[in-house]
């Protein structure tokens, strides 16, 4: 596609319930990327997978978090037990490979724990 | 700890001004300097980005001025337009993942 489509664009859940997110890269492009941004502050990185694997976690919070991408192209983020703290825009980005210039991002899910 | 200090936290310029943006790092290893600009409800969009090499890129109306040696990187908006009101992050990153760092963002109003 043109951009990153990321979907749902919203999502509410309850405490403790499980949930996925999802995110479509630009075609061709190989490198993905999960951020999460809370209100009023920057994104603060999350994953990134080159193809199919996930070549740095090092942003995960904890291992309620995880994330895949079989194929090499459209990835989820999965949240397990939902806390009421991971509340925020999870934004996904792609650029087309290892080295290359600015990443493109997508407009985000905003996820709310109630 | 916070790796990239950005401020000021918020601007208000009128229309034809240069709003200023400012950020310093800490890390030495970083290497990729870009700036990006998010309007409410959107992702972040690259503007322009540098390379420790530079001292100064422009493109269009927006420039970045680099200080090395003060570990200090700029925003400058030339002729600054009420469309230009948006919130602008500073990022760095260094080679590997190319994971950003950013700042806690500005953010601008351009008045008419």
């Amino acid at each position: 596609g043109a951009g990153v489509s990321q979907t749902p664009s919203n999502k509410v859940t309850e405490k403790g319930k499980y949930v996925e997110l999802r995110c479509d890269p630009i075609s061709g492009h190989t490198a993905l990327y999960w951020y999460r941004q809370s209100l009023g502050q920057g994104p603060e990185f999350l994953i990134y997978f080159q193809g199919t694997g996930a070549a740095d976690d090092s942003g995960l919070p904890n291992d309620r978090f995880f994330a895949v991408r079989p194929e090499g192209s459209v990835s989820t983020l999965k949240i397990q037990r939902t806390e009421r703290g991971d509340s925020a825009v999870y934004l996904c980005a792609s650029k087309q490979r290892h080295g290359s210039y600015g990443y493109t991002f997508g407009s985000g899910t905003r996820l709310t724990v109630v | 700890q916070q790796q990239v200090k950005q401020s000021p936290q918020s601007l208000i310029v009128q229309k034809g001004g240069i709003p200023i943006i400012n950020c310093a790092y800490e890390n030495t290893a970083f290497d990729y300097f870009p700036w990006y600009q998010q309007f409410p409800g959107k992702g972040p969009a690259l503007l322009i980005a540098i390379r420790p090499d530079v001292s100064e890129k422009k493109e269009g109306r927006f420039t970045i001025s680099f200080n090395k040696s003060a570990k200090q990187f700029s925003l400058h908006i030339m002729d600054s337009q009420p469309g230009d009101s948006a919130t602008y992050f500073c990022a760095a990153s260094q080679g590997g993942s190319e994971k950003l760092v950013f700042g806690k963002g500005t953010k601008l109003t351009v008045n008419p």
